[in-house]
């Protein structure tokens, strides 16, 4: 049973340019949400997809915007980077929205290097 | 607005000693409360979570976690510490039914260095 799946792994990209980062959720599970974890913090989430759609989003802006297919995967797209967007990008699955306290479960992550 | 903090963000322990990590929230309502594991380069990995069953929780690698409500803390303790414990632990807090959706709110993570 594969877990939480996410491509690429590394990448390093230039001020200003967009970066898609995507993500296959655990077998099962219908829900993903993506979290910005910067070099020695926690991770701060940055929104949750449901059914295809956004379904809470954190303190993010715009230029960060996600997708969801119906096949359950999702990506993740920041535009017009900036140095500090550099960080660890970890999507988490789970089933449902997290009402009963359902665990969330994080793939490996992305590491996106802005230079 | 909800928040996590665990005081210490580095403990050193002896191997075989006592692991301590500490944790509080603070919040209106009950929530469900998880402590996560990060190895160096990897993703987060769940240790054990408390959802309003039982207030002593075990987990995996043989952590286990107490919620005390009148304290509003939910520490993360071992017996005894093995050289593979060595990581960056998080506490994390999320919020029953009538929230909708999944918002997990992170601490800032403590990072545990075992001593040989």
């Amino acid at each position: 049973d594969a877990g939480v799946t996410q491509s690429p792994t590394h990448l390093i990209k230039t001020r200003g340019q967009q970066v898609t980062l995507r993500c296959s959720p655990k077998s099962g599970h219908d829900t993903v949400s993506w979290y910005q974890q910067a070099l020695g913090q926690g991770p701060q989430f940055i929104f949750q997809y449901y059914e295809e759609e956004e379904r809470q989003r954190g303190n993010f802006p715009d230029r960060f915007s996600g997708h969801q297919f119906p096949n359950y995967s999702s990506e993740l797209n920041v535009n017009a980077l900036l140095l500090g967007d550099s960080a660890l990008y970890l999507c988490a699955s789970s089933l449902g929205t997290g009402r009963s306290g359902n665990t969330i479960y994080f793939g490996e992550g992305s590491w996106l290097t802005v230079v | 607005a909800q928040s996590v903090t665990q005081l210490g963000s580095h403990v050193s322990v002896s191997e075989g000693a006592l692991v301590l990590l500490r944790c509080n929230y603070s919040s209106s309502v009950p929530p469900y409360l998880f402590w996560y594991v990060q190895y160096p380069n990897q993703g987060l990995q769940l240790l054990l979570k408390y959802t309003s069953a039982a207030t002593l929780v075990k987990g995996i690698n043989g952590f286990e976690a107490e919620f005390k409500k009148s304290e509003t803390s939910f520490h993360l303790t071992k017996p005894s510490a093995h050289m593979s414990d060595a990581a960056e632990y998080f506490c994390t807090v999320t919020y029953p039914p009538d929230n909708y959706g999944q918002n997990f709110v992170f601490g800032p993570g403590t990072r545990l260095s075992v001593l040989p």
